[in-house]
């Protein structure tokens, strides 16, 4: 296992798209987590799987967010109707239960929306 | 609130020198803190991590020290090589009680070692 895989890697999309990222986390890894990252700013917490179930969601995450981890392997974030407000680096980490905070980050998807 | 923030924007330094790297949290009950490099494109990757009941970790030419008094977190860089060069964040964590899964992370802090 390579880590964690992120695709795409960049992303142009128009103001009203929907946009779809994908995630492969570690496949021992049971926990799954969505950040987002913008210039100069730490990533911030949107939304956490264990398994299949999503535990929480930050408030970060508007009704246009979903995510899903259907099987409790990949993960997918989609956004619909984008806004440029939501250009930024999406960053998806696993890690075990047990762990702690030293998740795995994968690379990124960098959105960008004009 | 609870945040976790850090002292200096960006640190330059020589080639072969130390490089120390501050960071203040705010949260008391943050119990567990981790630092990340990330380097241009790429995500953050783990470099050490210390938990609450120690004030002192060290790892491959870097150490972490942890001053609960003053709810103060440094990284120490031995030597530091051009490939340090790179934003580093701290990330605080509270293991236990439901929240042991989310990281909160400062601004961070642009390492830049000169030749």
């Amino acid at each position: 296992d390579t880590g964690v895989s992120q695709d795409p890697r960049h992303k142009i999309t128009k103001r009203g798209q929907n946009v779809t990222f994908r995630c492969d986390p570690i496949s021992e890894h049971n926990r799954l987590y969505w950040y987002r990252q913008t210039l100069g700013q730490g990533p911030e917490f949107l939304t956490y799987f264990q398994n299949e179930a999503q535990l929480e969601k930050s408030r970060l995450l508007s009704d246009r967010f979903s995510a899903e981890r259907p099987k409790g392997s990949f993960s997918t974030l989609e956004i619909q109707r984008t806004e440029q407000g939501d250009s930024a680096m999406y960053l998806c980490a696993s890690s075990l239960r047990d762990r702690g905070g030293g998740y795995t980050f994968g690379s990124g998807t960098r959105l960008t929306v004009v | 609130g609870e945040s976790v923030g850090l002292h200096l924007p960006t640190l330059s330094v020589q080639e072969g020198d130390n490089s120390i790297i501050n960071c203040a949290y705010s949260n008391s009950a943050s119990d567990y803190f981790i630092w990340y490099k990330q380097e241009s494109g790429k995500g953050p990757q783990f470099i050490i991590d210390i938990r609450s009941n120690m004030d002192k970790r060290q790892g491959q030419r870097v150490t972490v020290l942890l001053n609960k008094t003053v709810k103060h977190l440094s990284l120490q860089i031995a030597a530091t090589q051009p490939g340090d060069s790179a934003v580093y964040f701290c990330a605080e964590n509270r293991v236990g009680g439901g929240s042991n899964y989310k990281l909160t992370f400062g601004k961070g802090t642009l390492l830049t070692v000169n030749p």
